[in-house]
This record gives structure tokens, sequence and C-alpha cells, in this order.
């Protein structure tokens, strides 16, 4: 079954830290991930895409990183704000799926002024 | 360029009532994909559509609901009869389709609907 895994399930930082979120997947035969951003009962904004052929993608403050072999991505959030605050959500197009996206069930941050 | 537009943001029905979401895909996009989040849970995909065409509705329940992407207008998906455990917020993604960075697909607000 292709599964999509985020641990922790929440987490707490002071502003300014670096931190790092994790995103597993269980087949590594994907064709692309997407990390996305949902604010408390909003939707989603889409923050990075990844190909498989790429091993990061780089946006401000953001940078993904991809290793298929190992079924993992992270995103690495630099010098957090109060503002990163939201859950962030790792979403899977797995190769022979019609493009439908598997989602995890996401990370809380919450970033302490 | 106007993003994904859903309407409406929230709907409440009561139970055999029927329920109509609708989905404004980007310009440009010929690809929608509709997903349920239910309360406390992560999001699922329900099905994909490209104009006129279901492409993938195997996240789609086999009764009660149906979607629709029609030449003209937004892209529809219907629920009928609701029942509470329909009760969930509905969000419609799309996206241009043509592979690389164009298979970025951008969310709408979501419909949260409530059934009573």
């Amino acid at each position: 079954k292709q599964e999509v895994t985020q641990i922790p399930a929440a987490l707490s930082v002071p502003e300014g830290e670096n931190l790092v979120l994790n995103c597993s997947f269980t087949d590594s035969a994907i064709y692309n991930l997407q990390w996305f951003r949902q604010d408390h009962g909003k939707g989603l904004t889409s923050l990075l895409l990844i190909q498989s052929s790429q091993r990061e993608q780089t946006s401000g403050r953001l940078n993904a990183s991809l290793d298929k072999s190992s079924g993992r991505s992270t995103l690495y959030i630099a010098a957090s704000q109060p503002g990163d605050s939201a859950t962030y959500l790792c979403a899977v197009r797995f190769s022979g799926s019609a493009r439908q996206l598997t989602f995890g069930s996401g990370t809380q941050l919450t970033v302490l002024p | 360029n106007a993003g994904v537009m859903q309407n409406p943001r929230h709907l409440v029905r009561r139970r055999g009532q029927e329920a109509r979401l609708r989905c404004s895909p980007m310009k440009g996009h010929s690809h929608v994909y509709w997903y349920r989040q239910l309360p406390e849970e992560g999001l699922k995909f329900m099905v994909y559509l490209q104009k006129e065409n279901i492409i993938d509705e195997s996240g789609m329940p086999k009764e009660r609901f149906s979607a629709e992407f029609p030449k003209e207008g937004p892209s529809i998906l219907r629920i009928q009869q609701v029942v509470r455990g329909d009760s969930a917020a509905y969000f419609c993604a799309s996206s241009a389709g043509t592979g690389g960075v164009s298979d970025t697909q951008y969310f709408g607000p979501g419909t949260r609907l409530t059934v009573l």
C-alpha cells in the first residue's frame, strides 16, 4: 500500500531557529513530491514541488530535499518566524497513479515569538 | 491570474438533501482534482477530471457521490442524500498538467460542508 508518513505530528520552536520537517513514503517509485502549508481552517498553499529526478528545491527560506532510494523528503525552514506557524503537509504522486496526490497527516508547527 | 475558486465556502444541509460544490480552476488549467478532509483526518483523493472526462474516480464513494467537469463552466461535486458522515472540508485543486513544474497542484480555499 502506498502511504505517506510525517513525523513529528507537532513541533514547537522559538523564533529564529532553523528546523527540519520529515516526510517518508513507502514506495520509491514516485513521479514527484509536493510540500504545502495549511493555515488553520484554510486552504492549502503550495510551497515546493520536487521532481523524481531532482535532489532538492529551494524557495526563499525553504529548502526541500528528496532521497527516493530511502523514501524520504525533508523540508528545511531557515530562521523561523511566528508567521511560519501552520500545518505543513507532504504529498506524493506515486508512479502509476493518475496524477492523484497521497498526503501525509501533516506536522503542526508553532513558532514562538 | 485568479487562483482556484470554490463556492460556496460554507454549506449547511439537512440529512437527505443534496449538496452541490463548485470549483473553477486556475486560468489555463484543464486538470481538476477533488479531495476530502474529514475532521481530524488527512486529505484523501476523491476524483480527477479533465474537460468532459473522468480520469480517475478511485477515491470516490460508490454511491451518492458524482463529479463532472463540463466543456463550459465549473467542475461540480454532487452529493445526493447527504448523511452526517459527509460533513468535511472538500478541496478542489487544478494543474496545467503538461509535465514538470506544470504538474504542481494549486488548491482552492475549500467548501466546508456541515450536515445537520
